[in-house]
């Protein structure tokens, strides 16, 4: 595809809801990674994928947050029981590998209500 | 916890250089430093990335010290189109990962 794609580019859900979104990578990047911006914060950093496997998971919050690759290419981030405070941008980015520069998707705005 | 330190607003008059600069004093040896922006409600722009030399693209270029404690972003000549906030990132490394440590960034409006 030409650049990383992210759906929903918003959604709105209620508190103690489950939500998924979903990244499609650049193709061909086999690294693949998840950050969450706040309003007026840099992106803050959730995981790292190479491949299927998470290599780094380090940025999750908590164990309501987890994110799949099973194929090495899609990902998805999904969030159970959702509070306020989930509310945020979550953008995805990937990269041809770890060494090479990410590009970043348009992000998903997520409202937790 | 972010590696990088930028002044959180500047202004720039269309047509002159854009130099923005940013600290990152405790970089370690293999991390590299990378550029990017985010245009409002759009996701972070790569611009331009280095380790220990200066840097050129066509849309910038990168400055980095000799001890490489800090860096310079140029936008040689600044449009109306490059306002945006610039992120200055330590690329961290470790076991063959890899994630991007970003801060609050410097806050660029250029002037007509």
């Amino acid at each position: 595809g030409a650049g990383v794609s992210q759906t929903p580019s918003n959604k709105v859900t209620e508190k103690g809801k489950y939500v998924e979104l979903r990244c499609d990578p650049i193709s061909g990047h086999t690294a693949l990674y998840w950050y969450r911006q706040s309003l007026g914060q840099g992106p803050e950093f959730l995981i790292y994928f190479q491949g299927t496997g998470a290599a780094d998971d380090s940025g999750l919050p908590n164990d309501r947050f987890f994110a799949v690759r099973p194929e090495g290419s899609v990902s998805t981030l999904k969030i159970q029981r959702t509070e306020r405070g989930d509310s945020a941008v979550y953008l995805c980015a990937s990269s041809f590998t770890g060494v090479t520069e990410a590009f970043f998707g348009q992000g998903t705005r997520l409202t937790v209500v | 916890d972010a590696k990088t330190t930028q002044p959180p607003s500047m202004d720039c008059a269309e047509g002159r250089a854009a130099n923005l600069p940013c600290n990152h004093s405790t970089i370690s040896g293999n991390e590299y430093v990378y550029w990017y922006r985010q245009i409002h409600s759009q996701g972070p722009q790569y611009i331009i990335h280095g380790l220990k030399n200066n840097e050129t693209n066509e849309m910038a270029s990168l400055i980095i010290t000799e001890d490489r404690k800090s860096s310079t972003l140029i936008l040689p000549h600044a449009t109306l189109r490059d306002t945006a906030v610039y992120y200055c990132i330590v690329r961290v490394a470790t076991s063959g990962t890899y994630k991007y440590i970003f801060g609050t960034g410097t806050r660029l409006k250029v002037l007509a």
